[in-house]
């Protein structure tokens, strides 16, 4: 079993639309939840992270942890063409070693 | 500057050449990674260098050899390799290694062994 697990995708909305993109993960000790985009011919760069459980907001962008279920999501309203990108899940106990998820290519329709 | 570089963008070797990849930062980030990508995969972590010191190794084969010369560089050096080490070779660095530990990665060596 990996130790986080997405789902690849693609995934195709039009513009304007509301995206949920999620993961689930299996170490009990991960305590950093991370949600890196990787557009085309890029490295990933970070865009929002999460310590421990809860909601965390930044513009169009709000990403969930639920430790309980081990579950962790990144919603993005209002989607925008610029956003189509591949979104990788990643996660730490706090440490050198990030685990990533495989990525859910996204495609935001005009 | 908030860039990590690496050169080259693309490499073509061949099973018996030795080349080299090359990752740069002037960010003043005292941890830097090395990460393989094959296509439609999460980057998997090959080496960790702290402080200039080799902190992980992730059971690379001997085939592939890391170098820090300074703390803005990082090298991997290739010889041998098969066709199934072709992928995106991703350098990162961050600067710290508690908390969130934010990495940034550069754009990758597109590496194609034939």
């Amino acid at each position: 079993q990996k130790e986080v697990e997405q789902d690849p995708g693609p995934l195709s909305v039009p513009e304007g639309a509301i995206v949920s993109l999620n993961c689930t993960y299996s170490n009990s000790a991960f305590q950093y939840f991370m949600w890196y985009r990787q557009y085309s011919r890029k490295g990933p760069e970070l865009l929002m992270y999460t310590y421990s459980s809860g909601n965390k907001e930044d513009g169009r962008f709000t990403a969930q942890v639920d430790k309980s279920s081990k579950y962790i999501s990144l919603f993005i309203r209002d989607s925008q063409p610029s956003d189509s990108a591949t979104y990788l899940c990643a996660s730490h106990t706090g440490g050198f070693k990030t685990i990533f998820g495989a990525g859910t290519r996204l495609f935001v329709k005009a | 500057d908030t860039e990590v570089t690496q050169t080259p963008k693309h490499l073509v070797m061949g099973m018996t050449n030795k080349k080299s990849l090359k990752c740069e930062q002037h960010m003043g980030h005292r941890a830097m990674y090395w990460y393989k990508q094959k296509a439609k995969k999460p980057p998997e972590l090959m080496f960790v260098y702290s402080y200039e010191k080799l902190s992980i190794n992730e059971s690379v084969p001997s085939r592939f050899s890391p170098e820090c010369p300074n703390s803005s560089l990082l090298n991997l050096h290739l010889h041998a390799l098969q066709p199934e080490d072709s992928a995106l070779y991703l350098c990162a660095s961050s600067t710290r290694t508690s908390g969130v530990n934010e990495q940034f990665f550069g754009p990758g060596t597109r590496l194609t062994v034939l």
